[in-house]
């Protein structure tokens, strides 16, 4: 069965340190896989995406991820967090058997503090 | 810009009420959905759709139906409203077609309240 894991429900961050969002998957074939993130009362904006080619994807507001097959995760980054990235993330990848849809993880809260 | 508009921020029903939301992209875009979101379960799909008059349930459809009349517009109807239907429900659009990798883009929600 496809799927994707969000390990921690929440993560917190001290403004100026690195931070990482773990995402994991399971998905026969290739994966394509999304991140989104959720500013409180909002909808969900789209941050990134790995189709194919380099492993490192960068995104909006300089969020990368890291597509690791070997350890089937796709985990997000940012070398120096912001007290206005406090948010929900959200891990996707695209069904295998049904094209238009996605299966969404359910969601990580972002906390970074002063 | 893609824009997906839904019809109100905030709605407040009575239980038993039939419930409409309205959901407008201006992208033209092939595909179209519908999630309810609550705490601690992410996104849950309730319907798609492929394209002008098609739907298809997605992982709980129950209490819901869909239409799309027009490929622009897509309607979530709530026959009859339970409390337990109270949630933030997200409408989302994506272009289809091969090549084309299945990104979405999300409406701002509508907070439903069912009392």
């Amino acid at each position: 069965a496809q799927s994707v894991a969000q390990p921690e429900d929440q993560v917190n961050v001290a403004e100026g340190n690195p931070l990482t969002v773990k995402c994991t998957y399971s998905v026969s074939g290739n994966p394509y896989l999304f991140w989104y993130v959720q500013y409180p009362n909002r909808g969900l904006q789209f941050l990134l995406k790995y189709i194919t080619g380099d492993n490192l994807v960068k995104g909006s507001y300089g969020f990368e991820a890291e597509f690791n097959k070997s350890q089937t995760s796709f985990h997000l980054k940012k070398p120096s967090a912001l007290v206005s990235d406090s948010a929900l993330y959200f891990c996707a990848v695209r069904d295998v058997n049904q094209g238009g849809k996605l299966i969404f993880g359910q969601g990580t809260e972002l906390s970074v503090k002063p | 810009d893609v824009k997906v508009t839904q019809s109100s921020r905030y709605l407040v029903k009575r239980t038993g009420e039939k419930v409409f939301l309205e959901c407008v992209q201006d992208m033209d875009h092939e595909n179209m959905f519908w999630y309810r979101q609550d705490p601690g379960l992410g996104l849950r799909l309730i319907y798609f759709s492929y394209d002008v008059k098609m739907k298809e349930k997605g992982d709980i459809p129950e209490g819901y139906s869909v239409s799309r009349e027009k490929k622009e517009r897509f309607s979530l109807i709530l026959e009859s409203a339970s409390t337990n239907q109270t949630s933030m429900y997200l409408c989302a659009s994506s272009l289809a077609g091969q090549g084309v990798y299945n990104e979405q883009f999300f409406g701002p929600g509508t907070r439903l309240t069912v009392l």
